[in-house]
Order: C-alpha cells, then sequence, then structure tokens
C-alpha cells in the first residue's frame, strides 16, 4: 500500500543530543510537511517543501532544520534538543494539485528529552 | 488573527449521537477539514467541506456555513472504537492549514 513511514517511531535524546527523524512516502505527493505536536495541541507546522521549494514557517526555532534530498524521502534535524522540543513529530504529504488538498499522515515520531 | 475553536473535550454514550462544532476564522477560506486522532497516533482524514451543506459518509456527516465560519462533525451509532480527537482544520487563502486543537471524546458503555 502507497503510504508515508517514519523512522524512528521513538527517540530518547539527552538535553543538547543532536537528533535527525526521517520520512518516506510512495505516494508520490508533490508536498511534505513538518508539524510539531505537544500532547492535546493542535499540529504546528515547522517546514513544507513544495516539490523543491523550501518554506519555513516564521516562528520555526532556528535549532530545526530540514533536507529534502529527493521526492520520496524528508529529514527533520534537531540541532540542540531541549525539555520543550519534546513532542510528537509528524510528517505528512499531499498533492498539491488534488483541490482538496487533503493530507496524509505518517504514524510519527514520538521524541522524548532526558 | 486567524483562530480555530472546538471544545475540548466531550462524553457521549455508544449507540448515541453526538455533534462536535468548530467555527472558524481565517484570511480566505478553501475547505474545513475533519480528522480523527487515536492517542499516540497520526491524524487521519475524514471529510472536507467547501460549499455550503451537509456530507454523509456512513456513520460520520460534516456540515459547513461558510456564511457564520461554523462547521460540524456529527457522528452516529457511536462505536467504542470512535473514541479519540477529532481535530478541525480550516484552510487559508494561501492554502495552508489552520488548525484547531481537537476535541476529546470519550466514548461510555
Amino acid at each position: 500500500d502507497a503510504m508515508v513511514i517514519q523512522n524512528p517511531r521513538y527517540q530518547v535524546t539527552q538535553f543538547g543530543k543532536p537528533v535527525t527523524l526521517s520520512c518516506s512516502q510512495t505516494l508520490n505527493h508533490n508536498v511534505m510537511y513538518w508539524y510539531q505536536q505537544k500532547s492535546s495541541q493542535a499540529p504546528k507546522l515547522l517546514f513544507h517543501y513544495y516539490d523543491k521549494d523550501f518554506n519555513n514557517e516564521a516562528d520555526t526555532p532556528d535549532n530545526f532544520q530540514s533536507r529534502r534530498p529527493n521526492t520520496s524521502f524528508c529529514f527533520l534535524d534537531i540541532r540542540s534538543p531541549g525539555l520543550g522540543d519534546a513532542a510528537m513529530y509528524l510528517c505528512a504529504t499531499s498533492r498539491a494539485d488534488s483541490g482538496a488538498n487533503v493530507l496524509t499522515f505518517g504514524a510519527g515520531s514520538r521524541l522524548t528529552v532526558l | 488573527g486567524q483562530n480555530i475553536d472546538q471544545p475540548t473535550e466531550m462524553t457521549a454514550t455508544e449507540g448515541a449521537i453526538v455533534q462536535i462544532n468548530c467555527t472558524y476564522q481565517t484570511s480566505g477560506f478553501n475547505g474545513l477539514f475533519w480528522y480523527q486522532q487515536h492517542a499516540g497516533e497520526a491524524p487521519t482524514f475524514l471529510s472536507y467541506n467547501v460549499l455550503d451543506g451537509l456530507e454523509e459518509k456512513g456513520r460520520f456527516s460534516s456540515f459547513l456555513s461558510r456564511s457564520k465560519g461554523y462547521s460540524y462533525l456529527l457522528l452516529k451509532e457511536l462505536q467504542m472504537k470512535d473514541s479519540a480527537s477529532y481535530l478541525c482544520a480550516a484552510m487559508d487563502s494561501n492554502y495552508q492549514l489552520i488548525w484547531g486543537a481537537g476535541t476529546k471524546l470519550i466514548i461510555k458503555p
């Protein structure tokens, strides 16, 4: 089945130790998103790629970076995780020309910072 | 500013009907989405409304009133597996999604 796959599902890191989260998709969608979601809160958009065009949300901390080496893969790098970065990180994809622009989400990567 | 309001939590009984309301304020409007999110899992798409009226999909229906900036999700014949958070999201004129914090629905036997 075509899908969005995130790895790892669970990541434990120490304060300040860099982390990379990955996302791959077999849907051939041209838009990829990274969201941060904390418990009982709305998903917060960090970045999105429209094809190769990178879009950084104005309030995304500099501590977060992203790479999209090709259509299928996207990475989220957290350079120096703090306790406040503990959250679920959701990757999503969509087809921008599909009208409704429905997002398909991966299962998420839950980050714990010790 | 742009804003989505929905109740934090609702409780309903198995087999009953529940309506989850959502009001939105966005810069322009390109549709209203409902997603279901089980605890610790990713959101999954339920419905999309861009025109006024009711869209029915099995046990779930979604309604939109653009003039009132209002939508609701109606769940019928509730099952225990419907216990989840329901996220309302509106798409603005830049096709960006503005998300609500979700309504946690608790189903009791």
